[in-house]
């Protein structure tokens, strides 16, 4: 059974940094790009960032492009989001997301994580 | 950049069928997956690439996308179907490829 586990959220004040992990388990790590996707509280679905399964390719949406840096561990089955220069737009519960191949783009997510809440306040 | 656009809310009887649209510009030429999220909870797929069902999701659930108009149909719906629906695709019109999400449609169920 596939499971991903986020980790890393909490209160960071504006300015300030803060990195995400994603561990997975359940299926073959490396074989599958990855996915966060941030939600606000009370909002829909925003996606943040996806990284193919060798972790060479990445891509990031225009509001956090610049600021968030994605990346993977294979050896540890684990996704990372690093995020600086936060503030009160990205309070939001980050997920992580698996798709369903080896390269993100086009690919459908097919697992989502239970999500890490982010809160930017001072 | 690419524009979804969903209706707020949908409501339905039990044991009827709804419908929940997501219109792009000629959105037929892309490919479509569909997110339920209950209350309190992550968001599960319930239609990849336009019309497939993944493994756990109910027959009751179907898609299919056509000229500027995806649909997610759910038949028979069940109380337990209420939820925030949320339609997905890539962008790679661009010269940076990204997702994009509809605006997300609330279920109610009478």
């Amino acid at each position: 059974e596939v499971q991903l586990l986020e980790s890393g959220g909490g209160l960071v004040q504006p300015g300030g940094s803060l990195r995400l992990s994603c561990s997975a388990s359940g299926f073959t790590f490396s074989n599958y790009a990855m996915n966060w996707v941030r939600q606000a509280p009370g909002k829909g679905l925003e996606w943040v960032s996806a990284i193919g399964n060798t972790g060479t390719v990445t891509y990031f949406s225009d509001s956090v492009k610049g600021r968030f840096t994605i990346s993977r561990d294979n050896s540890n089955n684990t996704l990372y989001l690093q995020m600086h220069s936060l503030g009160a737009g990205d309070t939001a519960v980050y997920y992580c997301a698996k798709a369903v191949g080896p390269i993100a783009v086009a690919s459908s997510f097919d697992s989502w994580g239970q999500g890490t809440l982010v809160t930017v306040s001072s | 950049s690419y524009v979804l656009t969903q209706p707020l809310s949908v409501s339905v009887a039990p044991g009827q069928t709804a419908n929940i649209t997501c219109g792009g510009d000629n959105i037929g030429s892309k490919t479509v997956h569909w997110h339920q999220q209950k209350p309190g909870q992550a968001p599960v797929v319930v239609i990849y690439y336009d019309t497939d069902r993944p493994s756990g999701i109910p027959e009751r659930f179907s898609g299919s996308n056509f000229e500027n108009t995806a649909t997610l149909t759910i038949s028979r719906v069940e109380a337990g179907d209420e939820a925030d629906y949320y339609c997905q695709l890539w962008d790679t019109t661009t010269d940076h490829p990204g997702i994009i999400f509809g605006g997300g449609t609330k279920l109610t169920v009478l």
